[in-house]
């Protein structure tokens, strides 16, 4: 079992904002990241340090956090967001963990 | 533009062993680490471990020790991951992702499939 959980689906329709939670005993005291993947593909960062988002990612992914819950909030859906989400943190031992993954599927 | 190339699929059988490669290109490949990340198929991500690019220096997460080995090349900016006495259960696609402290993995190797049956 995962250090991180994650629901293991959302689903919106277009133009919703989808919310995936992540929640974790460490993530008060750790920095948390997002990925999305799509099939086939490698990961991508699409949030990093809770809040922030790297350059090239749409300004509709938006990160933020309250105690032991981080949020990945995706404003105006498209149907190009549909893809799998995970969240990525650091363990008390300093140890890389990922959640499990949530699917989004954009209806 | 940072890129991380790796070698293609494998299709091994069961004992024998794989050597995964991960080739950076785009900035200096001593001032990152290296990463590896497991997804077994149709399952989520799984880090295994960390190679220190300056020093060489390899961390293993408990799971991966043993039977799993990271390494490099610094003349040709390449990582490696060899997997010995290969199982079914190895079976699985194997990123590499450089490790960009406070921004985490920034950037993925394309994945490689290793595929373990007799």
């Amino acid at each position: 079992s995962s250090e991180l959980t994650q629901p293991p689906s959302v689903s919106v329709s277009p133009g919703q904002t989808a919310r995936i939670t992540c929640s974790g005993a460490a993530l008060p005291k750790q920095y948390a990241y997002w990925y999305q993947q799509k099939p086939g593909q490698a990961p991508v960062l699409v949030i990093y340090k809770d809040t922030e988002r790297p350059s090239g990612i749409p300004e509709r992914f938006s990160g933020s956090s309250s105690g032991t819950i981080v949020t990945l909030t995706i404003s105006g859906v498209q149907a190009q967001d549909e893809a799998d989400y995970y969240c990525q943190s650091a363990n008390s031992s300093d140890n890389w963990v990922f959640g499990g993954g949530t699917k989004l599927t954009v209806l | 533009q940072v890129q991380l190339v790796q070698s293609g699929s494998e299709l091994k059988k069961p004992g024998a062993s794989v050597k995964v490669s991960c080739k950076a290109s785009g900035y200096t490949f001593t001032n990152y680490a290296i990463n590896w990340v497991r997804q077994a198929p149709g399952q989520g991500l799984e880090w295994m471990g960390w190679i220190n690019t300056d020093t060489g220096d390899p961390m293993y997460v408990q799971g991966f020790t043993g039977r799993f080995v990271f390494s490099l090349d610094t003349s040709v900016s390449t990582a490696y991951l060899q997997i010995y006495s290969l199982k079914a259960e190895d079976t699985a696609i194997y990123y590499c992702a450089r490790g960009s402290g406070d921004a985490a993995f920034d950037y993925w190797g394309q994945g490689t499939l290793v595929t373990v049956s007799s």
